[in-house]
């Protein structure tokens, strides 16, 4: 399995809650991905960073945020949690050459009360 | 904007069996990606199979072969002597070339059955 982590795995939480979802790449790559996903469903990408300092968003609209700081670490924060944000987040990273292939993380499932 | 379909949400298949999964994709480039992924129950989504567009040849990995018809902008996936582990759902996806916004399909839920 490919070397990127993310944590926690499963949250629950209240309405209006600031949460921040982790992830990390020991793999030295320097494009991640943050895609959110509802059960049986795709992939929509909601944000991207080709490096230190260099974030996008992606085409699904999304009231969270992200932060490149560090190479390895590509966290996202939602402010205030709603039942709307309740889905499956998963985070990805890629070297961007040759293959293009992008790798996984575990994915954090993310439930709003 | 690219698009991709994948037109059976769920398929199921014998043990031993071989299964032909379906993806169709719409775009103006010439220079792409084509990928399949694997997402098993509660684990990592992890890649099956890649084509460069610009490659004639199908690509094969094992038991895991595709079907590419650039004309027809059609990509299929084929798993020979499926293998209760390949229970899973698969993701076709796309990507211009040089350019990592990947385009993923809804996903076909595959059963492999004992």
């Amino acid at each position: 399995e490919a070397d990127i982590y993310q944590t926690p795995r499963y949250l629950v939480i209240g309405t209006g809650k600031k949460i921040t979802l982790e992830c990390s790449q020991t793999m030295g790559h320097d494009k991640m991905y943050w895609y959110q996903q509802d059960p049986g469903m795709e992939l929509h990408l909601i944000h991207y960073s080709y490096g230190v300092n260099s974030t996008e968003k992606g085409d699904l609209s999304s009231e969270s945020t992200v932060s490149r700081i560090r190479t390895e670490h590509f966290p996202l924060t939602l402010e205030s949690a709603r039942p709307s944000h309740t889905s499956q987040y998963l985070c990805a990273s890629s070297q961007g050459t040759d293959s293009y292939e992008q790798y996984f993380g575990p994915g954090t499932r993310l439930t709003v009360t | 904007a690219q698009t991709v379909t994948q037109s059976q949400p769920e398929m199921s298949v014998q043990e031993a069996e071989t299964v032909t999964l379906s993806c169709t994709y719409d775009t103006s480039e010439s220079n792409y990606y084509l990928f399949w992924y694997k997402q098993p129950p509660s684990r990592q989504m992890i890649l099956v199979i890649r084509q460069e567009a610009y490659k004639q040849q199908n690509a094969t990995e094992n038991r895991f072969s595709v079907n590419f018809q650039k004309a027809a902008k059609s990509f299929s996936l084929k798993i020979s002597d499926s293998q209760l582990g390949d229970t899973a759902m698969y993701f076709c996806a796309f990507m211009k070339n040089n350019n990592n916004d990947m385009r993923f399909g809804a996903g076909t839920r595959l059963t492999v059955k004992p």
